[in-house]
C-alpha cells in the first residue's frame, strides 16, 4: 500500500514551457486534491476532484488545469509556466473524512 | 470566508516540558479539523482527526480538543523531544474542502 504517490520530485522549467504533474492513490479514495505551498503563504487549494471524471476549481486555479481520468489518477498541468508557479505542489487524497498527503513535487520555473 | 489562524509562528520550548498549540478558525460551520506533522522538506503527516460531534481525541503523546462553538482547537503534545521538532498544522474541514493554517514551528530544544 503505497498510499500517495507523486511524479516527479523535482523539475526546473523555464517560463512558457508546460508540463503535467501526476498524483497517484491506491486507497480507492473519491476526493483528490492539488495544493500548492510557499514560504508564509500555507497550503492553497489549486482545485480538487470529487469522483472521477469531475473536478472543480480551488482557491488559486489560475494558470493551471487538471484532470480526473481514473479514480486512482489526478493529473496537474501547467500549459505555459510562469516563475510565480515557482512552488512545492502538494497533492491529497481523503477517506472516512482524513486527508492523506504525497511527498511533494519541488518545481522551480526560471 | 472561513480562515484559519496559528499563533504563535514558531515555539522554542525546553525538553520534556508540555506543549501548547493553538488553532483559532472563524466560521463554526465545520466537519471536522484535523491535525498535520511537517517535516522539513515533506509532505504532510497527519496526527488526529477530530470529528465535529467529538470534543477530543487522543493517540500517544498528542491530545487535541475542540470548540467549535468559540472557533478553536488546542494540540498538546506531553513530555516533549528534540524528534518533536517540525512544524504543525491544523485544516478545518467544510464540504470537500479543506482550508490550512500557516503552522507553528518548534524549534530548539534545550
Amino acid at each position: 500500500n503505497a498510499g500517495v504517490t507523486q511524479t516527479p520530485k523535482f523539475r526546473v522549467l523555464k517560463t512558457g514551457q508546460s508540463m503535467t504533474l501526476l498524483c497517484a492513490q491506491d486507497m480507492n479514495h473519491e476526493y483528490m486534491y492539488w495544493y500548492r505551498q510557499d514560504p508564509g503563504m500555507g497550503l492553497r487549494l489549486i482545485h480538487y476532484s470529487v469522483g472521477e471524471g469531475t473536478t472543480a476549481k480551488g482557491e488559486v486555479p489560475d494558470g493551471y488545469n487538471v484532470s480526473r481520468l481514473k479514480k486512482q489518477n489526478f493529473l496537474l498541468g501547467l500549459e505555459s509556466a510562469a516563475p510565480s508557479q515557482t512552488s512545492v505542489y502538494f497533492c491529497a487524497s481523503t477517506g472516512a473524512n482524513e486527508q492523506f498527503f504525497g511527498p511533494g513535487t519541488r518545481l522551480t520555473v526560471l | 470566508k472561513q480562515e484559519v489562524t496559528q499563533i504563535p509562528a514558531a515555539l522554542s520550548v525546553p525538553e520534556g516540558e508540555n506543549l501548547v498549540l493553538n488553532c483559532s478558525f472563524t466560521d463554526s460551520a465545520i466537519y471536522n479539523l484535523q491535525w498535520f506533522r511537517q517535516d522539513p522538506g515533506k509532505g504532510l503527516t497527519s496526527l488526529l482527526l477530530i470529528q465535529s460531534s467529538q470534543r477530543e481525541q487522543t493517540s500517544g503523546r498528542l491530545n487535541a480538543s475542540l470548540d467549535k462553538s468559540s472557533g478553536r482547537s488546542t494540540l498538546y503534545i506531553a513530555a516533549s523531544q528534540p524528534g518533536d521538532s517540525a512544524t504543525y498544522l491544523c485544516a478545518v474541514i467544510g464540504t470537500y474542502k479543506y482550508i490550512f493554517g500557516t503552522g507553528t514551528r518548534l524549534k530548539g530544544f534545550s
